[in-house]
């Protein structure tokens, strides 16, 4: 069964140091979305491609935050310098096109700590 | 301000009773909606979904109801086993299911055999 594959699968970091995250979406799946998920609340949108292209980063700390999907496939995000309020699950999701359901399919996520 | 909320942070119910899992929502554009459970270490998977035109939808022991004039939702499971022992997300998008989804806090649900 297809999957979105995320790493790494845990990150901890000290305060101050660069941390990056990838994402393979399900193949096919133009709709690539980044969340993060702080213990206790709900998974908060960062960011959302379409395709290449940045739909929605509104909500992204673009002074420390920075996210790509250059080919349209694969996307990076990165946080440079960690703070300790950056500790999370980073949750990465793609969505087929023409979905019906809206359904978003889920990788396994990276858990960072930032000491 | 939260716009999808969840204010039961857990419930407990026993296998084979009804569970009833709440959602409440302020943004009167949203109008679709869907569930998706949460084991630990894992990413969220799909459950069910709703959209604003309908009140009700049933997908084998899960059915979720829809009341819009009160922004209110609800996903029953009947029923409750043990694996659906899980964290429930509420989900809300805005202008149908192309956009992106405001998630609720959870609901931690255990199904005590």
């Amino acid at each position: 069964e297809a999957e979105v594959a995320q790493s790494p699968r845990y990150k901890i970091t000290e305060k101050s140091q660069a941390v990056a995250f990838w994402c393979d979406p399900i193949s096919g799946h133009a709709t690539l979305y980044w969340y993060r998920q702080i213990l206790g609340q709900g998974p908060e949108l960062l960011v959302q491609f379409q395709d290449e292209s940045v739909v929605d980063d509104s909500q992204l700390p673009k002074d420390r935050f920075s996210a790509e999907r250059l080919k349209g496939v694969d996307s990076t995000l990165k946080i440079q310098p960690a703070e300790l309020g950056d500790s999370a699950m980073y949750l990465c999701a793609s969505r087929a096109p023409g979905a019906n359901t809206g359904e978003l399919f889920f990788g396994e996520g990276s858990r960072l700590t930032v000491l | 301000d939260q716009q999808v909320k969840q204010n039961s942070p857990s419930l407990s119910v026993q296998e084979g009773r009804i569970s009833i899992l709440n959602c409440d929502y302020t943004n009167s554009m949203f109008d679709y909606f869907l569930w998706y459970k949460k084991y630990p270490a894992e990413g969220p998977t799909f459950l069910i979904s709703i959209s604003s035109i309908k009140d009700k939808n049933e997908d084998g022991r899960f059915t979720v109801f829809l009341n819009k004039s009160a922004k209110h939702l609800s996903l029953h499971i009947v029923p409750s086993q043990p694996g659906d022992s899980a964290v429930y997300f509420c989900a809300a998008s805005p202008y149908g299911y192309d956009q992106n989804f405001v998630f609720g806090p959870g609901t931690r649900l255990s199904v005590l055999p």
